[in-house]
């Protein structure tokens, strides 16, 4: 299995309908993103969290919302979808740096490829 | 201008030739990542790097903090290599990172 699962993996739907992903982790971390995936954009993040009450703004939140629920899962929610967030959605995961390791690999899922008609 | 720039965007090669993709930031970072995406879209660690070179396998990728600019080479490439690749860094030890816009790699057989 997974050690980040994405859900769904692809979604179509509507201009106006409300949507959310899902994302679970196994690896213990502490810290999760969502990011989107644009073509000739590269990735940008849109919201992280650094604990189960730690939530921050990425660099494109507007339009966007999230949901911690636990350290395993943050949710990533359109509440009301337009054709220019169609895009490839990745959640990560990532450890707390620490003594001796000032940083972190991230893990990455799998993604969702959402597209809004 | 973006903060991380990759070069070249697109490169295609012959199985068997040495490949180098180039990352130049104009930004002070604690670390500098090498990922790669598979076809499919799932998007893989390679390298961690905040100074010197480190080797896995046929990859190799390789930092100059003073030039802030780092490589990654493949070498004896395969078309399973085919990806695209990419480079982010950490700004900060906060584990935000800024990401190149990728390189898509064709390894033909």
């Amino acid at each position: 299995d997974a050690d980040v699962t994405q859900t769904p993996r692809n979604r179509i739907t509507k201009t106006g309908k409300r949507i959310m992903l899902e994302c679970s982790q196994t690896k213990g971390h502490d810290r999760m993103y969502w990011y989107r995936q644009d073509p000739g954009l590269g990735l940008r993040l849109i919201y992280y969290s650094f604990d189960v009450k730690d939530i921050n703004k990425g660099e494109i939140s507007d339009g966007y919302s999230v949901s911690r629920q636990a350290q395993a899962k943050f949710s990533l929610s359109l509440e009301s979808a337009i054709p220019n967030q169609t895009a490839l959605y990745f959640c990560a995961t990532s450890g707390v740096p620490g003594q001796g390791a000032a940083n972190q690999p991230q893990h990455f899922g799998d993604g969702t490829r959402l597209s809004i008609l | 201008k973006n903060e991380v720039e990759q070069s070249p965007q697109n490169l295609t090669a012959q199985e068997g030739e040495f490949i180098t993709i180039n990352c130049s930031y104009s930004v002070g970072i604690s670390a500098l990542h090498w990922l790669q995406q598979h076809p499919g879209g799932g998007i893989v660690s390679l390298f961690m790097l905040s100074s010197g070179k480190k080797k896995h396998g046929r990859l190799i990728a390789t930092i100059n903090i003073q030039e802030k600019h780092s490589s990654l080479h493949i070498t004896a490439s395969h078309p399973r290599d085919s990806a695209v690749y990419i480079c982010a860094v950490d700004k900060t030890s906060g584990s935000r990172l800024t990401f190149g816009e990728g390189t898509q790699l064709t390894v033909n057989p």
